[in-house]
């Protein structure tokens, strides 16, 4: 069985400061890494798709790291602001995975304090 | 463009109804995915449709459970005689067509409708 670990499972953070979480995955069946923002009442959305060992992503304040030799994704957010508040859910493809299957963690929910 | 939408958003159901939840994919997109997400909880597969063909059902709890997608565009999930423990998220994903190789980019990303909560009484 495939096991995909978040932690934190929740986090409060103040406004303006930076933070960071982590997802663990198997090492060995590494194929991809995906992240994706939930905010409540709306689509999950993604953030990145990881593939290769030391990769770094960003996307604004965001950012993500990659770890496939010992399976784990920091997740990282500078300055955070309200609009940051959601779920963050990694994501993990295995090389021997059927079609297009992944699997999720059960996220890390982020509230930001004004 | 438009994206993945699902309806009803909300459903409210007595134990034992049956109850029936659509997933409109974006257009042209080829795959699509079903998830539950139980409280707590991440979102767990339950079935996936190329086109038509439903090609990974192993996720489907039970067979109370049963999806379709007759003409490669829309899907329904249907649950029958619904229980309870059915109460979650249930949430719709799809991704772009194969390339003209026929390859299928395993790093496609999943695009996700906003869900429909299920509240079983």
């Amino acid at each position: 069985i495939l096991n995909v670990e978040q932690s934190p499972q929740s986090l409060h953070v103040q406004e303006g400061d930076s933070t960071n979480f982590t997802c663990s995955f198997p090492s060995s069946n590494f194929y991809a890494l995906h992240w994706y923002r939930w905010e409540t009442a709306k689509s999950p959305e993604a953030l990145f798709v990881m593939t290769l060992n030391g990769d770094e992503k960003k996307k604004g304040r965001i950012s993500a790291t990659l770890n496939t030799k010992e399976g784990y994704s920091y997740l990282y957010i500078k300055g955070s602001q309200p609009e940051d508040s959601a779920t963050y859910l990694c994501a993990f493809r295995a090389l021997t995975s059927r079609d297009d299957k992944i699997i999720f963690g059960k996220g890390t929910r982020l509230h930001i304090l004004p | 463009g438009a994206g993945v939408s699902q309806s009803p958003r909300y459903k409210v159901a007595k134990r034992g109804q049956d109850v029936a939840l659509r997933c409109d994919p974006i257009s042209g997109h080829v795959s699509l995915f079903w998830y539950q997400q139980a409280l707590g909880q991440g979102p767990e597969f339950l079935t996936y449709f190329q086109n038509e063909a439903q090609l990974d059902k192993s996720g489907l709890p039970s067979d109370r459970f049963f999806a379709e997608r007759p003409e490669g565009s829309v899907s329904t999930l249907k649950i029958q005689r619904t229980q309870q423990e059915d109460s979650a998220v249930y949430l719709c994903a799809s991704s772009p067509p194969r390339r003209a190789s026929g390859a299928v980019l395993r790093t496609d990303t999943q695009y996700f409708g906003p869900g429909t909560r299920l509240t079983v009484l």
